[in-house]
C-alpha cells in the first residue's frame, strides 16, 4: 500500500519568513495530492491541492510543487503569519475510489 | 456549502459501554470515511465506506464496525469501549473531484 512520510513535524518562523513541509510517496500510481490545514480545534481544511499532470500550483501565498520522478511534493507558504499557525496534513491518493494515505502533519508556529 | 456533521463535539464512557458515533454529510457523497486523530500519529483510517451498504477497512478497524444504511449517514460503533480508543474521531465525506469534508470531529473519552 501507499506510504507518505511528511517532514518537519515541527516547524517554527518567524513572521514574513517563508516555511516550507515536505512529503514523499511509495506507489507510482497516486495521482492527487492534496494539503490539508487544521487549526487549533477545527476541523481539517483543504487549502490547495495537485495532480499528476502538473508540476506546481499556486494560490496567493501558497504554492505546491510535485516531483513524480522522485516522487515527493512540498507546501510552499510565504510571508508567513500568525493566522497560518495549524496542523498541515499531506495526503496522496490514486483517485477515484482510492483511500487516501496522509502524513503525520506538521505543526506550524508563526512567531509574531 | 458541504456541511459534514457529527453528533457530538465531546462524550464520555464507561469501559465496556457501546458507543455510537454518527456522520451525517447533506451533498449527496458516495464515500465516507472515519478517522481517529492521535497527537504525532496523524489521521489514521478505521473505515470507508464507498457506497450504501458497502464498506472497507481501513488502517486500523480492531475494536470497531461502521454500518452505511443511508448514503447520508454513516456510523462508528465501537463494541466495548476500552480507554485506548480515548481519542478524537473524525468523520468525512469525498466528492467526485477528490477533495474530502470533514465534519467537527468528536472527542470520545473512554474511562
Amino acid at each position: 500500500g501507499e506510504n507518505v512520510e511528511q517532514h518537519p513535524s515541527t516547524l517554527s518562523v518567524q513572521e514574513g519568513d517563508s516555511a516550507v513541509i515536505k512529503c514523499t510517496y511509495s506507489d507510482s500510481a497516486s495521482n492527487y495530492f492534496p494539503w490539508y490545514k487544521q487549526e487549533l480545534g477545527k476541523r481539517p481544511q483543504l487549502i490547495i491541492d495537485i495532480r499528476s499532470n502538473v508540476g506546481e500550483k499556486k494560490d496567493q501565498r501558497i504554492a505546491v510543487t510535485l516531483n513524480k520522478t522522485a516522487k515527493h511534493f512540498s507546501l510552499h507558504i510565504t510571508e508567513t503569519q500568525p493566522e497560518d499557525s495549524a496542523v498541515y496534513f499531506c495526503a496522496a491518493s490514486a483517485g477515484g475510489s482510492y483511500i487516501p494515505t496522509f502524513g503525520r502533519g506538521t505543526s506550524l508556529i508563526v512567531h509574531p | 456549502d458541504v456541511k459534514v456533521t457529527q453528533s457530538s463535539r465531546y462524550l464520555v464512557k464507561r469501559t465496556g459501554e457501546k458507543v455510537f458515533l454518527e456522520c451525517v454529510q447533506d451533498m449527496d457523497h458516495e464515500n465516507m470515511f472515519w478517522y481517529r486523530q492521535d497527537p504525532g500519529l496523524g489521521l489514521r483510517l478505521i473505515y470507508f465506506s464507498y457506497d450504501v451498504k458497502m464498506k472497507e477497512k481501513g488502517d486500523i478497524p480492531e475494536g470497531y464496525s461502521v454500518s452505511r444504511e443511508k448514503k447520508e449517514r454513516f456510523s462508528l460503533i465501537l463494541e466495548s469501549a476500552s480507554t485506548n480508543q480515548t481519542s478524537m474521531y473524525l468523520c468525512a465525506s469525498r466528492t467526485v473531484t477528490d477533495t474530502q469534508y470533514f465534519g467537527p470531529g468528536t472527542r470520545l473519552t473512554v474511562l
